[in-house]
């Protein structure tokens, strides 16, 4: 899988959106994007994912840039409860989607009251 | 209704011991994973399941043998406990695909092994 860099942390303000970048430089055409976010003492829960094209679900919007080099996560009005680790994380299906996820260091977002 | 849930949620054992830990799943989703997270936070994967079957068996000792009755169930037992087996352990499930792609996976809240 490709690797990818986030910066370590990051700050927002309550009630703004929050703008998490993630660089996947060496992605490859058959590998999407996908983002995770571990709360204190919780498991890992599941965001968003992507190919190529923009993607939005109640929780947050993913843009993927045209080369697919980088992309943003976008959470538009951030809580205090959505301070967490972000995973970016670039993966590629075996065919089974029975692979496992390779998680790196991630930002550590925290939201300002 | 919780989608992935494990037990127990704490473990607290002597060096030596075997333990299991459960994992059960009501997504109806056809594979079933273990992670381990050390005391560095890195999440690290150990065994996938698909359909009962052992997909993924990454570089883990012979002491952690994951068990998988039927597809919504996938234990841990973990025999000859060790003080670098202290970790957070989650089970995830995940189905094969989804409109997106690769269907995402679900994690449980982790249980909290502790060696003494």
């Amino acid at each position: 899988d490709a690797k990818t860099t986030q910066p370590p942390s990051m700050d927002c303000a309550e009630g703004r959106a929050a703008n998490l970048p993630c660089n996947h430089s060496t992605i490859s055409g058959n590998e999407y994007v996908y983002w995770y976010r571990q709360i204190h003492s919780q498991g890992p829960q599941y965001i968003i994912h992507g190919l190529k094209n923009n993607e939005t679900n109640e929780m947050a919007s993913l843009i993927i840039t045209e080369d697919r080099k980088s992309s943003t996560l976008i959470l538009p009005h951030a809580t205090l409860r959505d301070t967490a680790v972000y995973y970016c994380i670039v993966r590629v299906s075996t065919g089974g989607g029975a692979d496992g996820l390779t998680f790196g260091k991630g930002t550590h977002l925290i939201i300002q009251p | 209704d919780t989608a992935v849930s494990q037990t127990p949620k704490y473990l607290v054992t002597q060096m030596g011991n075997d333990k299991s830990i459960k994992c059960e799943q009501n997504l109806g989703h056809d594979t079933m994973y273990w992670y381990k997270q050390d005391s560095k936070k890195f999440l690290k994967i150990m065994f996938s399941y698909n359909n009962k079957e052992l997909i993924i068996n990454e570089t883990v000792p012979n002491r952690f043998s994951p068990k998988s009755p039927d597809k919504a169930h996938l234990n841990l037992h973990i025999n000859s406990l060790e003080l670098g087996d202290s970790a957070v352990y989650f089970c995830a499930s995940s189905q094969a695909w989804d409109r997106v792609g690769p269907g995402p996976q679900h994690f449980g809240d982790g249980t909290r092994l502790s060696i003494l």
